[in-house]
């Protein structure tokens, strides 16, 4: 299976520390992205990054992806109460396989 | 730009029902997704629509699940009869084109069979 891995499963900071999420896959991979998904909500994209990229910034987040180790991971600075959700990396050209995802809490 | 636009929102039925989900995908948007994601894991991929062809449909449990995209555009997802595994919520993605493109969700429908 493709499917990629978060770790860990759960995080709970305080507002204002930064949030590392990870993300372990199998397979070789085009690119990797990654998604947020707010409560009763869909998914919403907040970056891809190519096989040969290695660091990728937008605004609070940044994204690193290490191809020797078949990982990445999902930075996000400043923390915001808003950023509670559940974060997803997905891999795949044609068919998107996720992981289980990383819920995160941020504590006011 | 108007998003994808999922309807209902929430669906109760008893088991053995049938049920139907609707899906209008962004505007000019070729490929569209059906994603089914159970509570506490990830979306799985049910069905892959590019225009009005399926691509893929692997994962689709079709003596029960059948899918739709007349004309290219809108799609429906149909369960019939529903078993209680299939609560869930039921995800509509839209992208450009089928390789390497960002997916835009609608907000899904989130389906309890009792």
């Amino acid at each position: 299976s493709q499917q990629g891995e978060e770790d860990p499963q759960a995080l709970s900071i305080q507002e204002g520390e930064n949030a590392t999420m990870n993300c372990s896959y199998k397979t070789s991979i085009n690119n990797l992205q990654w998604y947020r998904q707010n409560s009763g909500r869909g998914l919403v994209h907040l970056i891809l990054i190519r096989s040969n990229e290695r660091e990728k910034h937008s605004g609070r987040l940044r994204v690193t992806l290490d191809t020797s180790k078949k990982s990445s991971s999902l930075l996000i600075t400043a923390s915001r109460a808003a950023d509670t959700a559940s974060y997803f990396c997905a891999q795949g050209a044609q068919k998107l396989v996720f992981g289980q995802g990383t819920r995160l809490t941020i504590n006011p | 730009e108007a998003g994808v636009a999922q309807s209902p929102r929430y669906k109760i039925i008893e088991k053995r029902q049938s049920v139907a989900f609707w899906c209008n995908p962004i505007s000019g948007h070729a490929t569209l997704y059906w994603y089914q994601q159970i509570l506490g894991q990830g979306p799985k991929l049910l069905i892959q629509f590019q225009n009005n062809g399926v691509v893929d449909d692997s994962q689709l449990p079709k003596d029960r699940f059948s899918a739709e995209r007349l004309k290219g555009v809108d799609s429906t997802l149909k369960i019939q009869p529903a078993k209680l595994e299939d609560s869930a919520v039921y995800l509509c993605a839209s992208s450009l084109e089928r390789f390497r493109a960002t997916q835009y969700f609608g907000p899904g429908t989130r389906l309890l069979v009792l």
